[in-house]
């Protein structure tokens, strides 16, 4: 009965590989998000979608793309891997505005 | 830009006393959100409190906030190494909807 569910938890890839990381979320929230903490622990919002449409896009590079294909979905494609990549990256859903965030457990991602 | 700082970046007590853990903004918020985050885990929400709030409660929680100062602080009272954990503070800013994240307080609880 997980709220937010990541997969997968652990991801190490080589530089220049494509992967994909999966988002759901089983609370009926509107807006879900993608959060990339670097090793400093420092937390930075990539995406949000609301209802499928894309509402915030931070200075991401467009090798990062979120793909929902439902409400319930907000998967993230990154193209051309690079070793600064390498992070954990947080999945996180709403309810609505001036309501708290609930997370995912997250996904290390490893460029090697 | 980072939105918020805290202090301090470490904090290690005995199990039993109090942890109070200090968050500065810089620009006019909508609310102020408080996270914990053990180790290798997510992040948990653990209070909001909204601008025109002053302080909350949540059982062993309480939050203040001063908009004035641009500040805000969580006290965890009768602490127990279970709270071993990293704490954020995140803002949300007047007008938007997303969370700015502060550099978070590693606190660490000592049986």
């Amino acid at each position: 009965d997980t709220a937010v569910s990541q997969t997968p938890k652990y991801l190490v890839t080589q530089m220049g590989n494509d992967k994909s990381i999966k988002c759901e979320q089983n609370l009926g929230h509107d807006t879900m998000y993608w959060y990339k903490q670097d090793s400093k622990k420092f937390l930075k919002i990539m995406f949000s979608y609301n209802n499928k449409e894309l509402i915030i896009n931070e200075t991401v590079p467009n090798r990062f793309s979120p793909k929902s294909p439902d409400k319930a979905h907000l998967n993230l494609h990154i193209n051309s891997l690079e070793l600064g990549d390498s992070a954990v990256y947080f999945c996180a859903s709403q309810q609505g505005q001036g309501s708290g965030y609930t997370f995912g457990s997250g996904t290390r991602l490893t460029v090697v | 830009s980072q939105q918020g700082e805290e202090d301090p970046q470490a904090l290690s007590i005995q199990e039993g006393e109090n942890a109070t853990m200090n968050c500065s903004y810089k620009t006019s918020i909508n609310n102020l959100q408080w996270y914990r985050q053990n180790s290798g885990r997510g992040l948990v929400h653990l209070i909001l409190i909204r601008s025109n709030e002053r302080e909350k409660h949540s059982g062993r929680l309480r939050v203040t906030l001063d908009t004035s100062k641009k500040s805000s602080s969580l006290l965890i009272t009768a602490s127990r190494a279970a709270d071993t954990a990293s704490y954020f503070c995140a803002t949300v800013l007047t007008g938007a909807n997303n969370l700015f994240f502060g550099t978070g307080t590693r606190l660490t609880v000592i049986p």
